[in-house]
């Protein structure tokens, strides 16, 4: 299988504070994805870091990549309300399996006001 | 733009029955795909087309099958419903020359009872 684990399963911030969520993945990849969810809703994209990168930042978002390892991380900084979502990582395998897209079980973030 | 687009958005049906799930996206993506998504879980791959004209397994293909009709329409067809079907599917779609990121559609939740 090509995906792994996220955790935490479930995470509960107070607003303002950081949120880091991680992601193990099992095979070589070209790049792995973040999306948000909201409400059992279609996902959204995040963000993308590619395999031969190590961080990337989009606004409040940072996510890291150990390819070692096969992990990544995602960080929201100053959280809000409406962070509020369940995010997922998703990876898309290296040569032939580029187009297999497999995601994560999922990190359930709360936000409290 | 629609963007990727799901019929019906829901539908409830007895064991043994049979349905197609439409998609249809107009950004002129060569990649699409159907994914399953259980309650409280992450999302499954059913199948992916990376191209017009193929199609790929993917995680969980038993108990159904695809076609990609043209480069805008990918449909999952449910041949003998089981309750082991209910979940909320997802279509997605990606242009793999450009981009990496899945666009989703709204989902169409399926009842099986």
């Amino acid at each position: 299988s090509q995906q792994g684990e996220e955790d935490p399963q479930a995470l509960s911030i107070q607003e303002g504070e950081n949120a880091t969520m991680n992601c193990s993945y099992k095979t070589s990849i070209n790049n792995l994805q973040w999306y948000r969810q909201n409400s059992g809703r279609g996902l959204v994209h995040l963000i993308l870091i590619r395999s031969n990168e190590r961080e990337k930042h989009s606004g409040r978002l940072r996510v890291t990549l150990d390819t070692s390892k096969k992990s990544s991380s995602l960080l929201i900084t100053a959280s809000r309300a409406a962070d509020t979502a369940s995010y997922f990582c998703a990876t898309a395998g290296a040569e032939t399996s580029y187009d297999k897209v497999i995601f994560g079980p999922g990190t359930s973030l709360s936000v409290i006001p | 733009n629609a963007g990727v687009t799901q019929t019906p958005k829901f539908q409830v049906l007895k064991t043994g029955q049979s349905m197609t799930l439409q998609c249809a996206q107009d950004m002129n993506h060569n990649s699409m795909y159907w994914y399953r998504q259980d309650p409280g879980m992450g999302l499954r791959l059913i199948y992916y087309s990376a191209s017009e004209g193929t199609t790929d397994k993917g995680e969980v293909p038993n108990g159904y099958n695809v076609s990609r009709l043209n480069k805008r329409e990918f449909s999952l067809r449910l041949e003998s419903a089981a309750p082991s079907q209910t979940s909320v599917y997802f279509c997605a779609s990606r242009n793999r020359d450009r981009g990496h990121e899945q666009y989703f559609g709204p989902g169409t939740r399926l009842t099986v009872t």
